[in-house]
């Protein structure tokens, strides 16, 4: 069974709207951690955020935000006033802590913003 | 301080030869990964190390493939022999534990070395 689900394969929207990607993990351990990555076309991974299961707090950086619900194993990222330089592919990973430092990668959400 | 390091950062070869890709984690990490990435299959992970020790290689595809980290600094991932179907962008990514907790830690990617097998 897929452990991070990321169903928006993908998605276009115009310079300045704002745009929410979906992650939905699936887990049995009271401790976990949840990542973003993002993957411009340059082809590198650049992570942007780590949180753990205990933490639901929303987090905010700049024009990026995460909202983290336990209670429908979200955890779903926000961008403000999109830019060109948003487009790239977006990965949720999820890491158990049972099954030590092994990461499971979501599929994907391919973004491009349209100027 | 230098990220991950590896090369080369593309590749070109014929069917039936062997490849070795290199990674330099970053200094102080003792997790190192490697991973497969292509459009069918998306980021898979192939071997683990930790401390220089092959913690997981289950995802290893098959026996073309090995992996080996002789030093803490240094490791390599070959393929011999080689097949177009082994065309992807092998990633190599390092961490550390926080603290020596069991916790995972965020991984840190490497650029990526491109493999064309023709």
């Amino acid at each position: 069974a897929q452990k991070v689900t990321q169903a928006q394969t993908e998605i276009s929207v115009v310079e300045k709207e704002d745009v929410t990607l979906d992650c939905v993990y699936e887990t049995r351990d009271t401790t976990y951690y949840l990542f973003w990555y993002k993957q411009p076309p340059s082809g590198e991974l650049v992570f942007l955020i780590r949180r753990n299961s205990f933490d639901e707090q929303n987090e905010i950086s700049g024009r990026y935000s995460w909202n983290f619900q336990k209670s429908t194993s979200s955890f779903n990222f926000t961008i403000t006033a999109s830019q060109v330089v948003d487009s790239a592919v977006y990965f949720c990973a999820l890491s158990e802590e049972n099954t030590g430092n092994q990461f499971y990668f979501g599929t994907g959400t391919s973004l491009t913003v349209i100027p | 301080d230098a990220g991950v390091i590896q090369s080369p950062r593309h590749e070109v070869t014929e069917m039936g030869q062997e490849v070795t890709l290199r990674c330099k984690p970053i200094s102080g990490h003792d997790y190192l990964f490697w991973y497969r990435q292509t459009m069918m299959r998306g980021l898979e992970l192939l071997i683990y190390f930790n401390n220089n020790v092959p913690i997981d290689d289950s995802g290893m595809p098959e026996d073309r493939f090995s992996a080996k980290m002789p030093n803490a600094s240094f490791s390599t991932l070959k393929i011999q022999p080689s097949e177009p179907r082994d065309s992807a962008v092998y990633f190599c990514a390092s961490t550390v534990l926080a603290g020596g907790a069991p916790s995972p830690d965020t991984q840190y990617f490497g650029p990526g070395t491109r493999l064309t097998v023709l």
